[in-house]
C-alpha cells in the first residue's frame, strides 16, 4: 500500500523555467509534509516543509504547496538551476500523536534534470 | 559540528550471512532512525532508537534488529540475509523522536 506517490519518475527542465514536482498521498492523517533532496552518494537532506494548517510555504526559490482536499502537494522550484539536478523525494508524516516517532513515508522520488 | 556518519560505505555479503552497519549521530541528537531504500524506491522506515530503546518499527521482519548505545550511536543487525535485503540502509539522527530528521549517506548493501 502506498501512501505517498510521485508518478513522475522523472523531469528535464531548462535553465531558469519553473520545475514543479507532484506528490499525492492516500492517508489524510498525515498532517505533515516535507521535500528532501538527494545527490548520489550522499543521503536525503532537508529542502522544504510544511504542515497541514497551511497551504503554501515559500523558501527563496522554493515553494510548497499543499491542497488537502486533493491530498496534493507539489514542489516549484523558480528558477531553476543546473545544480538542483537531483532525486526529489516528498515524505509524509503524523506529528500530532502521542507516540510521535517521526516516521517518514517517502514517496518513490522524481529525478529533476536542469539543462544549461 | 559532525554530521550523520555510516560505515562502512558498501558492503558485500551472500545469501544466509549476517550484517552489521552503523551510525554515528550527529553531536546533540539523541534519536536515531533506521531506513532501507531499495533501487528505485523512496526510504521506508525500519524502526527508530530513542534513548537506547526501540521506539517504534515498520513492516520489517525480526530478523532485522538494532541498538543503540550510551551515545546515542546506533547498529543495524540484519540476520539470514536474503537477496531482497540488497539496498541502500539509511540511518537519521534527531533531536527527539519526532524531530526533524539529519541523515547519513548511507551503506549499500549487496546480497549475492
Amino acid at each position: 500500500d502506498q501512501q505517498v506517490k510521485q508518478n513522475s519518475p522523472s523531469l528535464s527542465v531548462q535553465e531558469g523555467r519553473i520545475s514543479i514536482l507532484n506528490c499525492d498521498y492516500t492517508n489524510s492523517m498525515f498532517d505533515y509534509f516535507l521535500w528532501y533532496k538527494k545527490y548520489p552518494a550522499e543521503g536525503p537532506t532537508f529542502l522544504i516543509s510544511i504542515s497541514s494548517i497551511k497551504d503554501k510555504n515559500e523558501d527563496g526559490r522554493f515553494t510548497v504547496f499543499l491542497n488537502k482536499s486533493a491530498k496534493h502537494l507539489s514542489l516549484h522550484i523558480v528558477p531553476s538551476q543546473p545544480g538542483d539536478s537531483a532525486v526529489y523525494f516528498c515524505a509524509a508524516t503524523r506529528r500530532t500523536i502521542s507516540s510521535n516517532t517521526g516516521k517518514l513515508i517517502f514517496g518513490q522520488g522524481t529525478t529533476l534534470q536542469v539543462k544549461p | 559540528e559532525t554530521g550523520v556518519t555510516q560505515s562502512p560505505t558498501h558492503l558485500i555479503k551472500t545469501r544466509g550471512q549476517q550484517v552489521t552497519l552503523r551510525c554515528s549521530s550527529q553531536s546533540g541528537h539523541n534519536t536515531v532512525s533506521w531506513y532501507q531504500q531499495a533501487l528505485g524506491q523512496g526510504p521506508q522506515f525500519i524502526f527508530q532508537y530513542y534513548r537506547e530503546e526501540e521506539n517504534g518499527r515498520g513492516n520489517f521482519p525480526p530478523r532485522f534488529s538494532g541498538l543503540q548505545f550510551p551515545n546515542y550511536s546506533s547498529e543495524l543487525n540484519v540476520n539470514a540475509l536474503e537477496l531482497d535485503d540488497s539496498a541502500l540502509y539509511l540511518c537519521a539522527s534527531s533531536f527527539s523522536q519526532g524531530g526533524e530528521q539529519f541523515f547519513g549517506p548511507g551503506t549499500r548493501l549487496t546480497v549475492l
